[in-house]
């Protein structure tokens, strides 16, 4: 079975210009959430959805930040305008359901940088 | 509400042990552990529920004491592999996981 596919794996661009990431969860996968890690900050929650639905976005940074899931396939981190201080590993992470023993699959990463 | 993960470094040699703590100031319904090397993603190891059931993985097992609100990863004999940061997630209700500070592990031959 294929993993959590996220793309692109490296994305360089220029302060003000935005980025838009995209993740394909494991299929039959419920829930999905988007990371970014960092050294300072570590591993945090961003976003993450339920059947398609935004359930939680307290973790989104601010404005600049939005996210989708326009289907049970797909989903996009955008960022507009983009800062250097965005620069970091975006993962994005899916789940198969609300089951006791379910846990979460991450997807490679995006590594983003921003000039 | 982040979990607190102690200590933040190991350094071992092959064939030694360690353990790695994870403490929450919530009342938890599970703790995931994962293992992510440079440059990766997180891999999962695994999952405790509530109830301080203990699990094992290989020569890694871990522990879950809901009254403490902590959970204690045990690497037994380390090899080489082992090496790479350690995180444990937290959840509170079946729905998300909050990511500890990491506890980074190198060892050496």
């Amino acid at each position: 079975d294929a993993g959590v596919i996220q793309s692109p794996r490296h994305e360089v661009t220029e302060m003000g210009q935005e980025v838009t990431l995209r993740c394909k969860p494991i299929s039959g996968h419920n829930s999905l959430f988007w990371y970014r890690q960092t050294m300072m900050r570590g591993l945090e929650l961003l976003i993450y959805f339920n059947n398609n639905v935004p359930i939680d976005d307290s973790g989104m940074p601010e404005d600049r930040f939005s996210a989708k899931m326009p289907n049970a396939s797909f989903s996009t981190l955008k960022i507009q305008p983009s800062e250097p201080r965005d620069s970091a590993v975006y993962f994005c992470a899916s789940r198969p359901g609300t089951s006791d023993t379910d846990t979460q699959y991450f997807g490679p990463g995006t590594r983003l940088t921003v000039l | 509400q982040q979990p607190v993960q102690s200590p933040q470094a190991v350094i071992l040699r092959e064939g030694e042990d360690a353990v790695i703590n994870c403490s929450s100031s919530k009342a938890l319904y599970s703790v995931h552990w994962y293992r992510q090397k440079h440059g990766e993603a997180p891999v999962f190891l695994m999952i405790l529920l509530k109830g301080g059931e203990q699990k094992g993985h290989e020569k890694i097992s871990a522990s879950f004491n809901e009254k403490k609100q902590q959970s204690s990863l045990y690497l037994t004999a380390s090899q080489l592999s082992y090496s790479g940061t350690y995180f444990c997630g937290t959840e509170r209700f079946a729905d998300k996981l909050i990511f500890g500070t990491g506890t980074r592990l190198q060892v050496f031959p």
